[in-house]
C-alpha cells in the first residue's frame, strides 16, 4: 500500500466547477499535511498547508481528518488556470528535518 | 530573492556517460533533497541532506548514484555510469526549520 494515496484522474470539470481531490495516508503518526500544485513541466509548488480545523484561502479549501486519515482538497469557481496536478503530501513523522511524502498527484483540467 | 537553482536544466546523454547535475539552495536553507520523477514513479525521494550531512539515502537507486553536499550553498547528484531507465526530471529542493520544501526548476535527463 503507498503512504500517500490520491486519484490520479484526470478531473475534467467546466469553468466555474467545484471540484474536490481527497487523499489518504497510511502512518497515523503524521504530523503536518500539505497540497501541492504542479503544472505541465514545472516543478511542484506548495499551494497550502492543511490544519486540523480546515482552513481556507480563496476559493481553495483543505481539511483534514485524522481519524480517517483522510485529506481533501475543495476548488470552488474553477477557472482554465486552475489546470494542474494537485500533490497530496504528507510529512514523514519519523524525521525531524522535514521530509516529505507525496502523492501520485490529481490531474485537473478545467475546459471553456 | 533567489529561489532553488539547477543546472543543467536539460541534459541529454548517450548510455554509460556520466552525469552531473548540480543544485544551489535557497541561502539560509539548511535540509536540501534531491527528487526523481517519472510518469510511472511519481516523484520519489532519493536523499536529503541537514546541515550539509546526509541523513537518509535509502531512496538511491543503485550504486550508479551519488550525492554530495560540500558546502551550505551547493550539492550534486551524479550518475555513474547512466542508463536510459535514468531518465527522469530530478529536483532539488530546500528548507529552513518549521518550513515547508521549495522546490528548483528541476533537469530533465534524457539517457539515449
Amino acid at each position: 500500500r503507498k503512504e500517500v494515496e490520491q486519484d490520479p484522474g484526470p478531473f475534467n470539470v467546466p469553468e466555474g466547477a467545484t471540484v474536490a481531490f481527497n487523499c489518504t495516508y497510511s502512518n497515523s503518526a503524521s504530523q503536518s499535511f500539505f497540497w501541492y500544485r504542479q503544472d505541465c513541466r514545472k516543478e511542484p509548488k506548495l499551494l497550502m498547508s492543511v490544519y486540523s480545523s480546515g482552513n481556507e484561502d480563496g476559493r481553495f479549501t483543505a481539511q483534514l481528518n485524522r481519524a480517517s486519515q483522510y485529506i481533501s482538497l475543495l476548488i470552488r469557481d474553477s477557472k482554465l488556470s486552475d489546470s494542474a496536478t494537485y500533490l497530496c503530501v504528507v510529512s514523514s513523522p519519523s524525521s525531524n528535518t522535514g521530509k516529505l511524502i507525496f502523492g501520485q498527484g490529481t490531474t485537473l483540467q478545467v475546459k471553456p | 530573492d533567489a529561489g532553488v537553482i539547477q543546472s543543467p536544466r536539460h541534459e541529454v546523454t548517450e548510455m554509460g556517460q556520466e552525469v552531473t547535475l548540480r543544485c544551489k539552495p535557497i541561502s539560509g536553507h539548511n535540509s536540501l533533497f534531491w527528487y526523481r520523477q517519472t510518469m510511472m514513479r511519481g516523484l520519489e525521494l532519493l536523499i536529503y541532506f541537514n546541515n550539509n550531512v546526509p541523513i537518509d539515502d535509502s531512496g538511491m537507486p543503485e550504486d550508479r548514484f551519488s550525492a554530495k553536499m560540500p558546502n551550505a550553498s551547493f550539492s550534486t547528484l551524479k550518475i555513474q555510469p547512466s542508463e536510459p531507465r535514468d531518465s527522469a526530471v530530478y529536483f532539488c529542493a530546500s528548507r529552513s526549520p518549521g518550513q515547508t520544501q521549495y522546490f528548483g526548476p528541476g533537469t530533465r535527463l534524457t539517457v539515449l
